[in-house]
């Protein structure tokens, strides 16, 4: 069965680094996004992307951050300077032919920020 | 801003107990509604979907889910859990009519099944 996958697993960082977090999402599927939950609150919506465009994207999603999917399997999520508040659970998900569809997720990143 | 409620969030019973957890919504348009569940150590996987239709829709592995449009609700059961069921369970809505498609996440409800 297709899985959308995420590397790495765990980042540890240094605050003020840039870090770049990566995945793969389903093959045939066009709409991706990112995700993301703080330790013991909800899981929050940072992007959405299309087209090779980002459709949407949240209050969070600040100049610090990027998305790009520079081939035609990767999706990439970039930090510039990492704070200590961007400590969390990064989730990448995608969705095939409409962006209402079911979201699939990959298992998670890590982020710690030292 | 779409907003979603779930309370109880930690659940602990026996199996074989039934089992309901609730969510509420605040969005009054069209929705899509979602169950994703969470199990240790495991990725987030859809359990069931609501997007039109028939308002009771049953998922995998024995779960269902009732959207009552009146009471912005809904709400997940299992007749009887198993230990297998130890899990966290995610409320997730899509108002559509904003024309975007984030989900919004309730906060989860951590199941623990004791066998």
């Amino acid at each position: 069965e297709p899985e959308v996958t995420q590397t790495p697993s765990h980042q540890v960082t240094q605050m003020g680094q840039e870090v770049i977090l990566r995945c793969v999402p389903i093959s045939n599927h066009l709409y991706f996004y990112w995700y993301r939950q703080i330790l013991g609150q909800k899981v929050e919506f940072l992007v959405s992307f299309y087209n090779n465009e980002i459709s949407e994207k949240s209050e969070i999603f600040d100049d610090q951050f990027s998305v790009e999917r520079p081939d035609g399997s990767n999706f990439t999520l970039k930090i510039r300077s990492t704070k200590l508040e961007d400590s969390a659970m990064y989730f990448c998900a995608s969705s095939g032919t409409s962006g209402y569809n079911e979201q699939f997720f990959g298992p998670g990143t890590r982020l710690t920020v030292l | 801003a779409q907003s979603v409620s779930q309370h109880n969030h930690h659940v602990i019973l026996s199996e074989a107990a039934s089992l309901e957890l609730g969510c509420n919504y605040s969005y009054g348009g069209t929705v899509n509604l979602f169950w994703y569940v969470q199990y240790p150590g495991q990725h987030l996987q859809l359990l069931l979907k609501y997007f039109s239709g028939d308002p009771l829709v049953k998922g995998i592995k024995g779960f269902e889910a009732e959207f009552i449009k009146s009471k912005f609700s809904f709400n997940l059961r299992k007749p009887s859990v198993q230990w297998s069921d130890t899990a966290e369970y995610f409320c997730a809505v899509n108002a559509i009519l904003y024309g975007n498609n984030r989900l919004a996440f309730g906060k989860g409800n951590q199941v623990v099944v004791i066998p």
